[in-house]
């Protein structure tokens, strides 16, 4: 039982280029979340999904896309990645996400560095 | 979404116990208090979380005040390994969880 798992696990991206993050959970999970931390920062929800086959914005999903291909794998996309997007990207899942008591498990994280 | 407030830094020492504040005075009848850590720019881990009674597990315990307006996150015997930022979140019910800045603890020997 792997949990969440997020690859790649490092990225160095030139402006202006584009790449996808890969996040997948073997927990059986509905809802699944993308996060960015910035340096010294909390995190800040970029995507989530509550379920299979629907997603909503975050608190900053400007420049982002989102998949959920299936239950497991919740992807996120860079379209044309900008300097300002160097961050670390977590993924996490929980069960439910309409429940009160919903708690979410993290993936090991994406350290993107845009030039 | 209620707001949270913690210390952004604490120390203890190693094998003392370990006592995180946070306060939570928007919080509404049915918002539970979560408590995660993130050690070392891994992902955040969970720790505990509790409504209105005080909770523990085999990682820590989590006081509550009456009123619900602050809750305290105890580690009993700290250890090297605590050292982390601990984040205290309020949970509304639609799922998204606000994580804020935090309270970085720091063990010493």
């Amino acid at each position: 039982n792997a949990g969440v798992t997020q690859t790649p696990k490092f990225q160095v991206l030139k402006t202006g280029q584009s790449m996808t993050l890969q996040c997948a959970q073997d927990m059986n999970h509905n809802s699944m979340y993308w996060y960015r931390q910035d340096p010294g920062m909390g995190l800040r929800l970029i995507y989530y999904s509550a379920s299979e086959g629907t997603t909503d914005k975050g608190e900053v999903p400007n420049g982002y896309n989102v998949s959920r291909l299936n239950k497991r794998e919740f992807s996120l996309r860079l379209e044309s990645a900008a300097p300002s997007q160097t961050s670390v990207y977590f993924c996490a899942s929980s069960e439910a996400w309409r429940t009160s008591t919903d708690t979410q498990y993290f993936g090991p994280g994406t350290r993107l560095t845009v030039l | 979404d209620a707001k949270t407030t913690q210390p952004t830094s604490m120390d203890c020492a190693e094998g003392r116990a370990a006592n995180l504040p946070c306060n939570h005075s928007t919080i509404s009848g049915n918002e539970y208090v979560y408590w995660y850590r993130q050690i070392h720019s891994q992902g955040p881990q969970y720790i505990i979380h509790g409504l209105k009674n005080n909770e523990t597990n085999e990682m820590a315990s989590l006081i509550i005040t009456e009123d619900r307006k602050s809750s305290t996150l105890i580690l009993p015997h700290a250890t090297l390994r605590d050292t982390a930022v601990y984040y205290c979140i309020v949970r509304p019910g639609a799922g998204k969880s606000t994580f804020g800045d935090g309270t970085t603890l720091t063990v010493k020997p």
